[in-house]
């Protein structure tokens, strides 16, 4: 089964607009983690929830988790035209490291400044 | 802030011939990965290393693959003969060992003609 989808696919909007970016999963995870990658560069870590948290928050990022949902949202607040970017939600089973992450497909996001 | 570093960032090559792809991850991480995003798809797992041998790997990690750490610092993925289809961006990763939070490198952009 596919894990990690995320939607929209893309989105635009409007500098200083808030984004928000979902990510649905189908099995059971420990962990899920959101990156970006600018384009054709790396990727940057942003944050890891565990599955035991519901919520957690990193200056302008706040990602939320619903494990009965299998679902989970990152919301990018007064976005700004550097958040330009695709984001990919990651998640795994591990409950210590040395676990592969399992990536979405990504949400294109666009900036408008 | 400690980083992981890839070289080359760039690498072209004729198909059947043998890449040799270099990492340093963070240093006082345990957990080493790669995992590569051909143009416009998932980025994809393909091995996982710890304690001086493979953990996991992808069925994608087949016998022209091989990892190694040769010394206390670098990281290496080399593809024995290498086909069109290798093309792709290849990342490297570590973590360490409170969670699974994994730190991935800028990436290799490989381009096998």
């Amino acid at each position: 089964s596919q894990q990690g989808e995320e939607d929209p696919q893309a989105l635009s909007i409007q500098e200083g607009e808030n984004a928000t970016m979902n990510c649905s999963y189908k099995t059971s995870i420990n962990n899920l983690q959101w990156y970006r990658q600018n384009s054709g560069r790396g990727l940057v870590h942003l944050i890891l929830i565990r599955s035991n948290e519901r919520e957690k928050h990193s200056g302008r990022l706040r990602v939320t988790l619903d494990t009965s949902k299998k679902s989970s949202s990152l919301l990018i607040t007064a976005s700004r035209a550097a958040d330009t970017a695709s984001y990919f939600c990651a998640t795994d089973k591990s409950n210590f490291g040395n676990e592969k992450l399992t990536f979405g497909t990504g949400t294109r996001l666009t900036i408008i400044p | 802030e400690p980083e992981v570093t890839q070289t080359p960032s760039h690498q072209v090559t004729q198909m059947g011939q043998e890449v040799i792809l270099r990492c340093v991850p963070i240093s006082n991480h345990l957990y080493f990965y790669w995992y590569r995003q051909i143009l416009g798809q998932k980025v994809e797992f393909l091995v996982s290393f710890y304690n001086n041998e493979i953990s996991e790997k992808s069925e994608i990690f087949d016998d022209q693959f091989s990892v190694e750490r040769p010394d206390g610092s670098n990281f290496t993925l080399k593809i024995r003969s290498t086909k069109l289809e290798d093309s792709a961006m290849y990342f490297c990763a570590s973590g360490g060992q409170e969670n699974n939070e994994q730190f991935f490198g800028p990436g290799t952009r490989l381009t096998v003609l």
